[in-house]
C-alpha cells in the first residue's frame, strides 16, 4: 500500500494567516492526489482533486500543488470556517490511502 | 442535489455480520460515471477505504479487508450495502458512504454513522 504522511499533525493558527500543509506519497503518485476538510460531526469534503484541482463552490484561498511524491495544501488568509481538519487521499493506486488528517486548531 | 445516507445498527456484537445500507438520492446508482464506495474513520486514526461497487457488478476491496467484506447493490432500490463478517473492537469506527469519480476522489459523502462492536 501507498503510505500518506502528513504534517504537521497538528498546528495553532489565527485568522489571517497563512497556512502550508504537507502530504508526503511513500512512492511516485504523478499528480493523483486528492484534499478534504472534516468538521466534527460533518463528513469530509473535497476541496481539490488532481493535486491542484480546485473544487467548484471552494474559495480561493484554497490551493494545492505538488506532484510526485511530496504535495502541499495552502490556505492563503485563514478564515473562522476553516479551523477543521484537513486530509490527503493518494488516487494512484489501489487501495487508496488517506494521511492521518493535520488539525487546524485557533 | 445528490444525497447518501447510511442506515443500519449501531451496535454489533463481536463475531457478527455488520451491515450497512447506503440509500442514494438524485442520482441514479446505474450510473456508469461512479464507483459506490465505503470508508471508514477509526477515533484518532485517519480514514480507510474499504471498498466500491460498481453497477455493472465490478467491486474492489482493500486488501487487508477483502476477506470479510461483500459489497452489493441493488439497483431498483438505488442502494449499495456493505456487509463485514466476524468484526471485532477493532472495527468500531464511523463509516460513511461515498461516491468516488472515475478518477478515484470522493466528491459526495453520507453523513456517517458510528458503529461500535462491543458484547
Amino acid at each position: 500500500d501507498i503510505q500518506m504522511t502528513q504534517s504537521p499533525s497538528s498546528l495553532s493558527a489565527s485568522v489571517g494567516d497563512r497556512v502550508t500543509i504537507t502530504c508526503r506519497a511513500s512512492q511516485n503518485i504523478a499528480f493523483h492526489l486528492n484534499w478534504y476538510q472534516q468538521k466534527p460531526g460533518i463528513p469530509p469534503k473535497l476541496l481539490i482533486s488532481a493535486a491542484s484541482g480546485l473544487q467548484s463552490g471552494v474559495p480561493s484561498r484554497f490551493s494545492g500543488g505538488g506532484s510526485g511524491t511530496d504535495f502541499t495544501l495552502t490556505i492563503s488568509s485563514l478564515q473562522p470556517e476553516d479551523f477543521a481538519t484537513f486530509s490527503c487521499q493518494q488516487s494512484h493506486t489501489s487501495p487508496w490511502t488517506f494521511g492521518q488528517g493535520t488539525k487546524v486548531e485557533l | 442535489q445528490v444525497q447518501l445516507q447510511e442506515s443500519g445498527p449501531g451496535l454489533v456484537k463481536p463475531s457478527e455480520t455488520l451491515s450497512l445500507i447506503c440509500t442514494v438520492s438524485g442520482v441514479s446508482i446505474s450510473s456508469g460515471s461512479y464507483y459506490w464506495t465505503w470508508i471508514r474513520h477509526h477515533p484518532g486514526k485517519g480514514l480507510e477505504w474499504i471498498g466500491y461497487t460498481h453497477y455493472s457488478g465490478s467491486t474492489n476491496y482493500n486488501p487487508s479487508l477483502k476477506s470479510r467484506v461483500t459489497l452489493s447493490i441493488d439497483m431498483s432500490k438505488n442502494q449499495f450495502s456493505l456487509d463485514l463478517n466476524f468484526v471485532t473492537a477493532a472495527d468500531t469506527a464511523t463509516y460513511y458512504c461515498a461516491r468516488a469519480r472515475l478518477q478515484n476522489d470522493f466528491d459526495r459523502w453520507g453523513q456517517g454513522t458510528l458503529v461500535t462492536v462491543s458484547s
